[in-house]
């Protein structure tokens, strides 16, 4: 059974700092691994799909590594800013999506 | 384009009455998802539709019904609402096994 577990349950930091979330998860046979952003009282916002066979992706401020091997990916933010305060979640697809608890992010101006 | 659309936004409930959330999608994906939030306990999947005439049970079925009445809408259906179904609930589309899934705004539904 897939676990996706994130690390850390919550963030807060100074505007501008570069900053990392983790993303772990237990069956590497995943299709691919999506990062979303959800605003308070808000719906999922798709940032950066990586499928299986890639080793990261770039949106922007945003990239997304991953690791199948290891079971990791990480969401590097740079430069961060207060518009980026939301909650990161990420999720792998082994066919079915299956989410981590999220990483709820503060950044302070 | 409206990508996902749910119905409706928000809804309070009586215990043991009954309501049915719709969800309707205009991206022309095969397969479509509801899931429910809670706090502390993140996004956990109710029931599936991986293609127009079927549907399978996620990780936390009990309670629930889902009919997909066509490619384009799947619908979740609370037969006796419970306490423990207050959530937000969310419908998600997707179309390949490699495709992202696209999620809609959700319905917050409180049962008292």
């Amino acid at each position: 059974k897939q676990e996706v577990t994130q690390i850390p349950a919550a963030l807060s930091v100074p505007e501008g700092e570069n900053l990392v979330l983790n993303c772990s998860f237990t069956d590497s046979a995943i299709y691919n691994l999506q990062w979303f952003r959800q605003d308070p009282g808000k719906g999922l916002t798709s940032l950066l799909l990586i499928q299986s066979s890639q080793r990261e992706q770039t949106s922007g401020r945003l990239n997304a590594s991953l690791d199948k091997s290891s079971g990791r990916s990480t969401l590097y933010i740079a430069a961060s800013q207060p518009g980026d305060s939301a909650t990161y979640l990420c999720a792998g697809n082994t066919g079915k999506l299956i989410f981590g608890q999220g990483t709820t992010l503060q950044v302070k101006p | 384009n409206a990508g996902v659309t749910q119905t409706p936004k928000f809804q309070v409930l009586k215990t043991g009455q009954s309501m049915t959330l719709q969800c309707a999608q205009d991206m022309n994906h095969n397969s479509m998802y509801w899931y429910r939030q809670d706090p502390g306990m993140g996004l956990r999947l109710i029931y599936y539709s991986a293609s127009e005439g079927t549907t399978d049970k996620g990780e936390v079925p009990n309670g629930y019904n889902v009919s997909r009445l066509n490619k384009r809408e799947f619908s979740l259906r609370l037969e006796s609402a419970a306490p423990s179904q207050t959530s937000v609930y969310f419908c998600a589309t997707s179309d390949r096994d490699w495709y992202g899934y696209t999620f809609g705004s959700g319905t917050r539904l409180t049962v008292v």
